[in-house]
Parts: structure tokens; C-alpha cells; sequence
């Protein structure tokens, strides 16, 4: 079953724009990564955040963590048409016995 | 190190036939997770293998199976394929069992059921 939500589903933006995409989710986690997919290929670790962080940067990347609203965001600052592609929020669910459970992604088109 | 490796990368089967995938992890890894990519359903968790052991396993049916060998290569075997099962299948390695805090993702395979 799906745990994480994304939203919105899809978003394009210009290149230089920024891009924010929100993750809900619904049980106790241990961790929230953040990943990304090109044109269904594998996926590509961007970044992890623990349950006892609220927030985390990476680059360009910054990723925001509230376990009162079970949800993150992830921010995509000044982007590139090289970020299109898909990207997914996971949760390490408490008493998952450590498997991680995939949102259903949103897909970012970054136009040149 | 080289990446994780899965063969084959893309496959064409008919219903009722038997498909096997392998899956290389990054060497020194010893965890292999197994997911099913679709449009509808998304990516979703089959099984994990650590030690040649099953740790964990999603829901699906006994069709879906797999196994680990002691060189930590992973294959998973879909018998009595339905048209349902068409989708890219994703293997995703890493060191050790447990807290899943990051994992390497191979290209995938994608399999077609006609």
C-alpha cells in the first residue's frame, strides 16, 4: 500500500524557478528519503531526513520534515532542465521491519 | 565501485509463461530489495533479501518468488505471468539489513506480458 502521497502530481516551471513538492503520509516513520527517477529508469537517492529533524539542504535541494502534519517538502532551488524527471518520497515506516514505501511520485518539467 | 547491474533490461513474455530476473548488487552489499514499478500502482516493495535469507516481503502473490546466493546476487522468479504483471521491476542494494538509509537503485527491467 502507499504510505507517502505526492503533491501535486505534476508541476513544470521555467529553468531558474523553483520547485517545491509535498509528501504526505500517514503512520510513524523513522526516516523520509526523497528520490529521484528519470524516464523510468532507476532511481537516484537525493536525500534523507530522520523523524527527529525538521529540516535538511543538500545542494540545491532542501528538504523540510513536520511529523505533526505526517508530511516533508522538498525544494528544488533556481532549477535546471536537467532536473526534469520524476521524483518520489519513501518512509521508513516504525515496525516495517525496515522496508521502504513509495509515494506515487510527481513528475517536474523544467523548461529551458 | 560499479553500480548495481540487473538483466535482463527488457523483456517480452506471454501469459502462463515463467520469467526470471537477476539482479548484482554493488560489491559489499549484502541487502537486496526487490520492487514492481507500475502507472497505476507505483513503486511497490515485493520482498528483501539479506544473507540468502527472505528479511521482509510485500504483498503479492506466491507467484512472485526470489532467492540470494552467497555471492549476494538476488533473482526473482514470476511464475504463471498475467498481463497484470508487465511493469519495470527494480532491484536496490544496500550494505547491510536493517535501516533502509539509503539504497542503490539498478536501471531496472522491464517486462512485458502479452
Amino acid at each position: 500500500s502507499q504510505q507517502g502521497e505526492e503533491d501535486p502530481q505534476a508541476l513544470s516551471i521555467q529553468e531558474g524557478e523553483n520547485a517545491t513538492m509535498n509528501c504526505s503520509y500517514k503512520t510513524s516513520i523513522n526516516n523520509l528519503q526523497w528520490y529521484r527517477q528519470n524516464s523510468g529508469r532507476g532511481l537516484v537517492h537525493l536525500i534523507l531526513i530522520r523523524s527527529n529533524e525538521r529540516e535538511k539542504h543538500s545542494g540545491r535541494l532542501r528538504v523540510t520534515l513536520d511529523t505533526s502534519k505526517k508530511s516533508s517538502s522538498l525544494l528544488i532551488t533556481a532549477s535546471r532542465a536537467a532536473d526534469t524527471a520524476s521524483y518520489f518520497c519513501a518512509t521508513d515506516d516504525v515496525g516495517s521491519n525496515y522496508k521502504l514505501t513509495f509515494g506515487k511520485g510527481t513528475l517536474l518539467t523544467v523548461n529551458p | 565501485k560499479a553500480g548495481v547491474t540487473q538483466t535482463p533490461r527488457y523483456l517480452i513474455k506471454t501469459r502462463g509463461q515463467q520469467v526470471t530476473l537477476s539482479c548484482s548488487p554493488i560489491s559489499g552489499h549484502r541487502s537486496v530489495s526487490w520492487y514492481q514499478q507500475t502507472p497505476g500502482q507505483g513503486l511497490q516493495f515485493l520482498f528483501e533479501y539479506f544473507s540468502e535469507t527472505q528479511r521482509n516481503k510485500g504483498n503479492f502473490p506466491g507467484r512472485f518468488s526470489g532467492r540470494q546466493f552467497s555471492n549476494s546476487r538476488s533473482e526473482m522468479n514470476v511464475s504463471t505471468l498475467e498481463l497484470g504483471d508487465s511493469a519495470l521491476y527494480l532491484c536496490a542494494s544496500s550494505p547491510d539489513a536493517g535501516r533502509k538509509e539509503t539504497q542503490y537503485f539498478g536501471p531496472g527491467t522491464r517486462l512485458l506480458v502479452l
